[in-house]
């Protein structure tokens, strides 16, 4: 069974201040992993996603994310926050060998970012 | 390009009424389409997937039912709604090749059943 944790409820950082998002996984093999945002009454926007290759994968509207198979961890980072970054952001993941149903999301992270 | 429609955007019902929610995806053909339902603003709960016309897979036994009669359309459906069926339901769709497809979602519809 594949399983994300996303550790943290909410992510308070200041305006111009580098962000994380943390984000760990678990698959019986390798993974696919993604990051999907979503902004208030609406759905989930996909910002980025990890196949293979480079550990780091870059993304919509400035967001990064590092791949770190040995600690199985995705984390979502940006250089300097923005107010308007405020969301509520998903990371996901899916077995290689699983059926394209098989993507399992986290719980979602609220970040806030203020003046 | 590729969008995805779904509607209505809010709806209200009544206990006991029907329930029909209509996703289209624009730009594509032969996507794989899917229903989810977020509770409480945060966990997404896979009801429905799709990988063709007349083929549904359900991922949660439960009081709904999901339909593809086109290609490019999704519909989600209940006989008689409970209250427990209040909830925001999003409909996405991928494309069909490969597992490395990220979904694309619709602007969902908050469903209150009173």
């Amino acid at each position: 069974a594949q399983s994300v944790a996303q550790p943290e409820d909410q992510v308070n950082v200041a305006e111009g201040n580098p962000l994380t998002v943390k984000c760990t996984y678990s698959v019986s093999g390798n993974p696919y992993l993604f990051w999907y945002v979503q902004y208030p009454n609406r759905g989930l926007q996909f910002l980025l996603k990890y196949i293979t290759g480079d550990n780091l994968v870059k993304g919509s509207y400035g967001f990064e994310a590092e791949f770190n198979k040995s600690q199985t961890s995705f984390h979502l980072k940006k250089p300097s926050a923005l107010v308007s970054d405020s969301a509520l952001y998903f990371c996901a993941v899916r077995d290689r060998t699983g059926t394209a149903s098989k993507l399992t999301f986290g719980t979602g992270t609220r970040l806030q970012v203020t003046l | 390009s590729q969008t995805i429609h779904q509607w209505p955007a809010t709806l209200v019902q009544p206990v006991g009424s029907p329930l029909s929610l209509e996703c289209t995806v624009e730009g594509t053909s032969n996507p794989n389409l899917y229903w989810y339902r977020q509770a409480a603003g945060r966990g997404l709960q896979l009801l429905f997937y799709s990988v063709g016309i007349g083929q549904i897979s359900s991922e949660v036994p439960q009081n709904l039912s999901a339909s593809r009669p086109q290609d490019r359309q999704f519909i989600l459906s209940s006989k008689k709604l409970l209250l427990s069926d209040s909830g925001f339901y999003l409909c996405a769709w991928s494309y069909d090749i490969g597992n490395n497809s990220p979904l694309h979602f619709g602007n969902g519809t908050r469903l209150t059943v009173t």
